[in-house]
């Protein structure tokens, strides 16, 4: 069954304090892994689009990384408007649609 | 490049209303567009698939003749909440996928708030 788990949760960081955010995913055949940032009361923005293991790509102060089974989102010194929901996403094996993990609220206290 | 944009972003209606909802690509041609519906602190869940001249395919549990998918052209797609209820109150939004180069990425407008009275 294909299915995306992200983790954490819920991730408060003090201004400044790098951390990473992972998305774990089980899909047969990956034709891509999606991020996405959604502020409150919007939809989500487009950050990355990953399609093979090893690649990295970077915005800012994210980088996104692919592993056969997992990604990774890099946040170096975030800033308080980093502070967002964070959602990784995948295409079903058999369907144009995708699947959303269920997110990481991101806090960043200045 | 890749923006998507949503009309209205925010509508409130008696129960019993129709409320129509447009979904643009602005500056690409769109294959496919979804309708996705959010709650309160929760992930997105899609409505329906809309492919442009073609019947939109929905979701289990989605009721079709209640949410009323027109994709009239590669840049424009239509959701119709029929004879709204509040039950019916959500956030929409909308997203378009483009042909060719990063094929299966999804672009998404901003978002219409529904509430209905």
């Amino acid at each position: 069954e294909d299915q995306v788990t992200q983790s954490p949760e819920a991730l408060r960081l003090q201004e400044g304090e790098s951390s990473s955010l992972n998305c774990s995913y089980t899909v047969s055949g990956l034709r891509g892994l999606f991020w996405y940032r959604q502020d409150p009361g919007k939809g989500p923005e487009f950050l990355f689009t990953l399609y093979s293991a090893g690649e990295e790509k970077e915005k800012e102060r994210l980088k996104a990384t692919l592993t056969k089974k997992e990604s990774f989102l890099h946040i170096t010194a975030p800033k308080p408007e980093d502070s967002a929901t964070y959602l990784c996403a995948v295409p079903y094996s058999s369907a144009s649609k995708i699947i959303f993990g269920s997110g990481t609220r991101l806090s960043i206290r200045p | 490049g890749a923006v998507v944009s949503q009309h209205p972003s925010r509508v409130i209606c008696k129960s019993g209303t129709s409320v129509k909802i447009e979904c643009r690509s602005l500056d690409f041609q769109a294959t496919t567009m979804f309708w996705y519906r959010q709650f309160p602190k929760q992930s997105l869940m899609l409505m329906a698939t809309s492919n442009e001249g073609s019947k939109a395919t929905y979701e289990q549990g989605v009721e079709k003749d209640k949410f009323l998918i027109n994709h009239a052209s590669l840049t424009l797609s239509t959701l119709t909440v029929t004879s709204a209820h509040p039950e019916d109150s959500s956030f929409y939004i909308c997203s378009a996928r483009a042909r060719g180069v990063g094929a299966d990425t999804q672009y998404f407008g901003p978002g219409t708030r529904l509430t209905v009275l």
